[in-house]
């Protein structure tokens, strides 16, 4: 298996425009994450799904972020206006429903917005 | 949130030394975990230890759990300048599901 993908790996964006951040999870994997790293707040949940459906969003800091999973293979995470604050790192995990609780990381989307 | 904190934010030592890293959380939990990051890399899960269990061994790695004081302690034996990373214990609460990481010791392992 080639691992949780995310793209882009790297995006630079104006404030205001919209970027969206992709992640294919791990095949046969019920739970996807998306979370955000700063050097300030460190690692957050942002948003998990269970076989599609968004079960816990009280990461997501504000409306400019959604969410959207519309198949099992494939998720994004949508900013829109972006703004300087949003720069971070962003990652995408997933995780089996049985069996160990560990969660398999994507290499993350490094996000800079000026 | 419940949330772990990592003591020390960064430890230095040298090829062959042990590294020890200490982990402390708020709430009652499942299980609780260790993930190591390399710079510029996603999270790479090293072990889970859960409520039930005290002591957990892999590899050059030990991990102990003591819930009555919400703490786990990290121990990595004989260090590599390989095992310079990051790491992060991670707690899953009443979910079971998600993870509430802490900020993460550095560790710095020099030849």
């Amino acid at each position: 298996d080639a691992g949780v993908i995310q793209s882009p790996r790297h995006e630079v964006t104006e404030m205001g425009q919209e970027v969206t951040l992709r992640c294919k999870p791990i095949s046969g994997h019920d739970y996807l994450f998306w979370y955000r790293q700063t050097m300030m707040r460190g690692l957050e949940l942002l948003i998990y799904f269970n076989n599609n459906v968004p079960i816990d969003d009280s990461g997501m800091p504000e409306d400019r972020f959604s969410a959207k999973m519309p198949n099992a293979s494939f998720s994004t995470l949508k900013i829109q206006p972006s703004e300087p604050r949003d720069s971070a790192v962003y990652f995408c995990a997933s995780r089996s429903g049985t069996g160990l609780r560990e969660q398999y990381f994507g290499p993350g989307t490094r996000l800079t917005v000026t | 949130s419940q949330q772990g904190e990592e003591d020390p934010q960064a430890l230095s030592i040298q090829e062959g030394e042990n590294a020890t890293m200490n982990c402390s959380y708020k709430t009652s939990i499942n299980n609780l975990q260790w993930y190591r990051q390399n710079s510029g890399r996603g999270l790479v899960h090293l072990i889970l230890i859960r409520s039930n269990e005290r002591e957990k061994h892999s590899g050059r790695l030990r991990v102990t759990l003591d819930t009555s004081k919400k703490s786990s302690s990290l121990l990595i034996t004989a260090s590599r300048a390989a095992d310079t990373a990051s790491y992060f214990c991670a707690t899953d609460g009443n979910s079971g599901y998600a993870l509430n990481f802490g900020k993460g010791t550095s560790l710095l392992v020099t030849p």
